[in-house]
């Protein structure tokens, strides 16, 4: 075990449901990263935050909403997906976002299936 | 924009022989290259990086090269083994930002031959 845990690990929801994926560290870690992986497509960074503060959110849909009240916890909101947002979504913690502390320690990851 | 580019997207190796991956960045102020592996139904994990003022690094059958000049970077896997099988993940994060800019290739999957 890594150290950081997801859930779900799978989900199905309607377009209209609303849902969240959460993710905990328990590694000490500073900095926390939500990343969509879909099939034959590159690892895409969704958002950071490091000490609980959003720095980076690479034109993610209002769809997706990210919340993170403490370096240790981090949430996705899901609202009115659509199916091309089906996609394995990865956690990931650094112990910061600078010098020797990018190594990301990721999660095993929520399915997420939109129908 | 900025950007990694990953060949091949797959490969096939016979047990014992060699594998070569290659990443090519395109943002010339990137200083940190990390590989990561992925086995099926697994997590990525770090398993080598390379930061820009070293060309090579070696840690046992796995070794990275760096080409700053030409921009990109290689992973060698020697001796494969049935274990290696996995996806491969390169990236580039510039040294002017953060973390933030965490680029990925978009991954060699690669198959050892028994």
């Amino acid at each position: 075990e890594t150290g950081v845990t997801q859930t779900p690990r799978h989900l199905v929801m309607g377009m209209t449901n609303k849902k969240s994926l959460k993710c905990e560290q328990h590694l000490g870690h500073n900095a926390m990263y939500w990343y969509k992986q879909s099939a034959k497509k590159p690892l895409e960074l969704m958002f950071v935050y490091n000490f609980k503060e959003q720095t980076e959110n690479n034109s993610v849909p209002s769809r997706f909403s990210p919340e993170c009240p403490n370096s240790s916890h981090l949430f996705l909101h899901l609202h009115t997906l659509q199916p091309e947002d089906s996609a394995l979504y990865l956690c990931a913690s650094s112990p910061g976002t600078s010098g020797t502390s990018y190594e990301q320690y990721f999660g095993p990851g929520t399915r997420l299936t939109v129908t | 924009g900025e950007n990694v580019e990953q060949h091949p997207s797959t490969l096939s190796v016979q047990e014992g022989d060699s594998a070569v991956i290659k990443c090519t960045y395109s943002d010339s102020a990137s200083n940190y290259f990390p590989w990561y592996k992925q086995e099926l139904g697994k997590r990525p994990q770090l398993i080598i990086d390379i930061r820009s003022n070293v060309g090579e690094k070696k840690d046992q059958r796995i070794a990275v090269t760096l080409n700053k000049t030409a921009k990109h970077f290689s992973l060698h896997i020697t001796e494969t083994q049935p274990e290696d099988s996995a996806v491969y993940f390169c990236a580039a994060i510039p040294s002017y930002s953060s973390a933030s800019k965490i680029i990925f290739g978009s991954g060699t999957r690669l198959s050892i031959r028994p």
